[in-house]
C-alpha cells in the first residue's frame, strides 16, 4: 500500500516535547520530508532526510526513523509551532505520497 | 530572491477549461523538478504530479493521470497546470513547489508558491 498515515491531532504544553509519527511501507525505502502549514498559508518545509533543515528553521525540529515509521520531534514547543504538519515520501513506483496530516496544538 | 509566484484566483463554471501558472525566479528553473499539489477545502495535501522543466519529463499521480495536464515553458521559467473540463470537485487550492534532491531516496519540496484558489460552481 502507498498510504501514509498520521495521527489526526496531538497537543503539547508550551515548552514541552511532542513527537509526530508517520507510518507507511514507503518509509522503509525513502526518507520523509516534513511540512508545516498554518491556516491560510502555503506549506513550509521544516526538515527532511537525516535532519536537514532549511535556513531559518530552528533546531528544535528533528527527525528519526525506524522501519516503516518516521517521526518529527519538536523539543521545547513554542506557540508559533501550532500548525498542521504533513510528512511526504515516495511509494515503490516513485510517486510522492503525503501523509494524512497532524494538527499540533500548543497549550 | 528565490521564489515561485502563482497566477491569481479563478472562478469557473463546470465544463470550462482552465490553465494556471507558476513562475520561478532567482534560480535555474530548468534544473529542478516542479510539483503540483492539491488541497481541497478543509483537507490535506495531495501530490498531483511533477515536471522537469529542462526536458518537460512529466510524472503524474495515478489519481490525477488523465484528469489534468502539467506542462512547462522553460523559455519563460513557468510551469502550468490545466484542465480541459472542470468539475465542481476540482474546487481547491493548488500549489506548485520546487523539489530539491539531495540523493536517491532523499528529496523534498523546499520552496512553495503562494497557491492558486480555484472555485468551480454553476
Amino acid at each position: 500500500s502507498s498510504e501514509v498515515t498520521q495521527d489526526p491531532a496531538v497537543s503539547v504544553a508550551l515548552g514541552q516535547t511532542v513527537r509526530i509519527t508517520c507510518q507507511g511501507d514507503s518509509l522503509r525505502s525513502y526518507y520523509a520530508s516534513w511540512y508545516q502549514q498554518k491556516p491560510g498559508q502555503a506549506p513550509v518545509l521544516v526538515i527532511y532526510g537525516r535532519n536537514n533543515r532549511p535556513s531559518g528553521i530552528p533546531d528544535r525540529f528533528s527527525v528519526s526513523s525506524s522501519g516503516n515509521t518516521a517521526s518529527l520531534t519538536i523539543t521545547g514547543a513554542q506557540a508559533e509551532d501550532e500548525a498542521d504538519y504533513y510528512c511526504n515520501s515516495r511509494d515503490s513506483s516513485g510517486n510522492h505520497v503525503f501523509g494524512t496530516g497532524t494538527k499540533v496544538s500548543v497549550l | 530572491e528565490v521564489q515561485l509566484v502563482q497566477s491569481g484566483a479563478e472562478v469557473k463554471k463546470p465544463g470550462e477549461s482552465l490553465k494556471i501558472s507558476c513562475k520561478g525566479s532567482g534560480y535555474s528553473f530548468t534544473s529542478d523538478w516542479i510539483g503540483w499539489v492539491r488541497q481541497m477545502p478543509g483537507k490535506g495535501l495531495e501530490w498531483m504530479g511533477n515536471i522537469y522543466p529542462g526536458d518537460s519529463d512529466t510524472r503524474y499521480s495515478p489519481s490525477f493521470q488523465g484528469q489534468v495536464t502539467i506542462s512547462a515553458d522553460k523559455s519563460i521559467g513557468t510551469a502550468y497546470l490545466q484542465w480541459s473540463s472542470l468539475k465542481a470537485s476540482d474546487t481547491a487550492i493548488y500549489y506548485c513547489a520546487r523539489m530539491t534532491t539531495v540523493t536517491t531516496g532523499m528529496d523534498a519540496f523546499d520552496m512553495w508558491g503562494q497557491g492558486t484558489k480555484v472555485t468551480v460552481s454553476s
